[in-house]
């Protein structure tokens, strides 16, 4: 157990509909991180909060988008869904801003677009 | 960030030592290595983190030699858990930098009893 908790474990929805990810941090951790796993793509950086602000941008789409609240935790939301957008979701956190040491990964979210 | 090469798969038996290298000729002086291990529909799990030389801890150890230019994940004794994808990364840390890692496709390795 990494300490990094995200819901939805699974999340079945359709095209063109919108969806909320929920990630909460380990205890201590200021940055969340977003990262999406397809078949075809591996593992891709999509985002980094680092104590409520955005620190990094990755491959992440104009129909997605980000934040992090007050108590660190942080959501991802996803619009307009594309049959594309099913995969895995993950979130890490970790103590500083930068990647000096570990991140520590969540269990993900599998979305699942019909 | 550096771009790193490394096997595709590998195969090994339970109880042997297992080596992986990893090739990132453009490593960069604040480049730091960094290993991390997956299984099926779970999130990476962090190993190791070198700079330079070897470090080691209670499940692998990392060699890096002087140039940096590559670098190796040792695995002693492995058993059928460590089936798993491990990947390779090289990114610049530090207060100005940010946390984001490239993954690229990893290693596949099969254990087999």
């Amino acid at each position: 157990d990494s300490g990094v908790t995200q819901t939805p474990k699974h999340l079945i929805t359709a095209t063109g509909q919108r969806v909320t990810l929920r990630c909460s941090p380990r205890s201590g951790d200021l940055s969340v991180y977003w990262y999406q796993q397809s078949l075809d793509q591996g593992l891709q950086f999509l985002i980094q909060y680092y104590n409520g602000e955005e620190r990094a941008k990755g491959n992440i789409l104009e129909r997605f988008s980000a934040q992090q609240f007050p108590d660190l935790h942080s959501e991802l939301n996803l619009s307009s869904l594309e049959l594309g957008d099913s995969a895995l979701y993950f979130c890490a956190s970790s103590v500083g801003p930068s990647g000096e040491g570990a991140q520590y990964f969540g269990p993900g979210t599998r979305l699942t677009v019909l | 960030l550096a771009k790193t090469t490394q096997p595709i798969s590998m195969d090994s038996y339970e109880g042997q030592e297992v080596n992986i290298t990893c090739s990132h000729n453009n490593i960069a002086t604040n480049d730091y290595i960094t290993w991390y291990q997956q299984f099926p529909s779970q999130g990476p799990r962090f190993i190791i983190q070198g700079y330079k030389t070897k470090v080691t801890n209670e499940v692998a150890s990392l060699f890096i030699p002087a140039d940096r230019k590559s670098s190796t994940l040792s695995l002693p004794r492995v058993s059928l858990s460590d089936t798993a994808v491990y990947y390779c990364l090289v990114g610049p840390y530090g207060s100005s930098n940010t946390g984001k890692l490239i993954f690229g496709q990893g290693t596949t390795l099969q254990v087999k009893p």
